[in-house]
């Protein structure tokens, strides 16, 4: 099966902040990566996909970046409804595959 | 509007049989897969199967032998249904429909607690 690793576990940043997660694969897995959302007790929400594709709807402040092993979701300028938890899922091949979350709250 | 909605027991006991319909609206499931994931304090976020749009099966082998996906058409509904249930299994299950973009829309979750 496919690790993915994810990083930081909680994040603390301030609004206007610029934000960096990341999820480290243990094999390639192409650009098979996808970056959600999550607030309590709602449905996870999907910001990018295939690593770098903004989904409809989503904030452009959100991107995604990487390939193969090695990929990053950037949120460029933190506001206050960004509070949530991160996780990404890598869709290269089954087991398919999530990463731990990511915690992150304002400063 | 894509939406979906898992339902669930809430509560079930060791060894029992766990039943959650999926119910779904705005698309067609003969159109789109449809997985199952759950997230379990033991293990976090699991994929657990899928349910393609022609009605074939594909199961994570962690739980291939306990697990079956499957649907009615006519309803919008997918059913997950896990067998021989353990205290591990607590947790929330997600469906989510695989669209272009793979778990693409995510229901909210239903949580299940495996208790005597």
């Amino acid at each position: 099966d496919i690790q993915m690793t994810q990083s930081p576990s909680f994040l603390s940043a301030s609004v206007g902040d610029r934000v960096t997660i990341n999820c480290k694969a243990s094999q390639n897995i192409n650009r098979y990566l996808n970056w959600y959302q999550q607030k309590l007790g709602e449905a996870p929400k999907l910001l990018i996909y295939n690593a770098n594709s903004l989904q409809t709807g989503i904030p452009s402040r959100f991107s995604g970046s990487g390939s193969g092993t090695d990929f990053t979701l950037t949120i460029s300028s933190l506001q206050p409804e960004d509070v949530a938890t991160y996780f990404c899922l890598q869709h290269n091949s089954w087991p398919y595959t999530f990463g731990a979350g990511t915690k992150l709250e304002l400063k | 509007q894509v939406q979906l909605k898992e339902t669930g027991p809430g509560l079930v006991q060791p060894t029992q049989t766990l039943s959650i319909t999926c119910t779904v609206s705005g698309f067609s499931l003969t159109s789109y897969y449809m997985q199952w994931v759950r997230q379990t304090p033991g293990k976090g976020l699991e994929w657990m199967g899928f349910i393609r749009s022609g009605g074939s099966t594909e199961y994570n082998s962690e739980f291939k032998s306990r697990l079956s996906i499957s649907r009615d058409t006519s309803k919008n509904q997918v059913f997950l249904k896990m067998n021989s249930l353990k205290t591990e299994d607590t947790g929330v299950y997600y469906c989510a429909r695989d669209g272009d973009s793979d778990f693409d829309y995510w229901g909210q979750g239903v949580m299940v607690t495996v208790s005597s």
